[in-house]
């Protein structure tokens, strides 16, 4: 089916660690987006991406790298996990920037750093 | 600054009665679109309702009907005729002209529907 996939689902990293986050869309969306979801906080934009080739910081950028170097993916990057990562991470996808053409979101990524 | 209030951290309904989520926005774009999203426990997003700021009827999608109040600066979220399944998180969110798509997220109400 049509979507967005993100892996891996779940992950465990120690302190200090790094990992990548892939987000892959096939429905030729021109705008890509990660999001983090903690208790009580809603979603928060980490980075976003508005075409291939670019990316632009969020409302909570710090800690993360992003880099979209095709168009239907969209990678988030830690390079060294610290505990207050942990997080449920969405990425989403959308065809244009404003209207009810919506926005498909990924099932989510559950991280624990320890 | 933008942004997305939803006073009601949590509500129970009756099975088969209504439930109104509250939502209020703040933003100084004219142009501006409302969204609400259901988080079940299984952690997915699902979209529910959309209302444009132009929008001059208020939307409905079957049992949900978003009550706008543009002067008010609010759009909440109706749901008529709850069912179990309804139990859920529901987020109020929104973009606007220049947020280049991006959704600002309210913190969510999470609905119990008691049998």
């Amino acid at each position: 089916n049509a979507g967005v996939t993100q892996t891996p689902k779940f992950r465990v990293l120690k302190t200090g660690q790094s990992m990548t986050l892939l987000c892959a869309q096939d429905m030729n969306h021109e705008y890509m987006y990660w999001y983090r979801q903690d208790p009580g906080m809603g979603l928060r934009l980490i980075h976003y991406s508005v075409g291939e080739g670019t990316t632009a910081k969020g409302e909570v950028p710090d800690g993360y790298n992003v880099s979209r170097l095709k168009k239907q993916n969209f990678l988030l990057g830690l390079e060294s996990a610290a505990p207050s990562q942990t997080s449920v991470y969405f990425c989403a996808s959308s065809f244009m920037s404003r209207g009810q053409d919506g926005y498909t979101f990924g099932s989510g990524t559950r991280l624990t750093v320890v | 600054a933008q942004k997305i209030t939803q006073t009601q951290p949590g509500m129970f309904v009756q099975e088969k009665e209504a439930v109104t989520l509250d939502c209020t926005y703040d933003t100084s774009d004219q142009s501006y679109g409302l969204f609400w999203y259901k988080q079940p426990s299984s952690g997915e997003m699902i979209f529910l309702i959309y209302q444009g700021s132009y929008d001059e009827q208020n939307a409905t999608e079957g049992r949900y009907s978003l009550n706008f109040q543009k002067a008010r600066k609010s759009a909440n979220l109706v749901i008529s005729a709850s069912q179990l399944g309804d139990s859920a998180m529901y987020f109020c969110a929104m973009n606007y002209g220049g947020s280049q798509g991006n959704l600002i997220f309210g913190k969510g109400t999470k609905l119990s529907v008691k049998p």
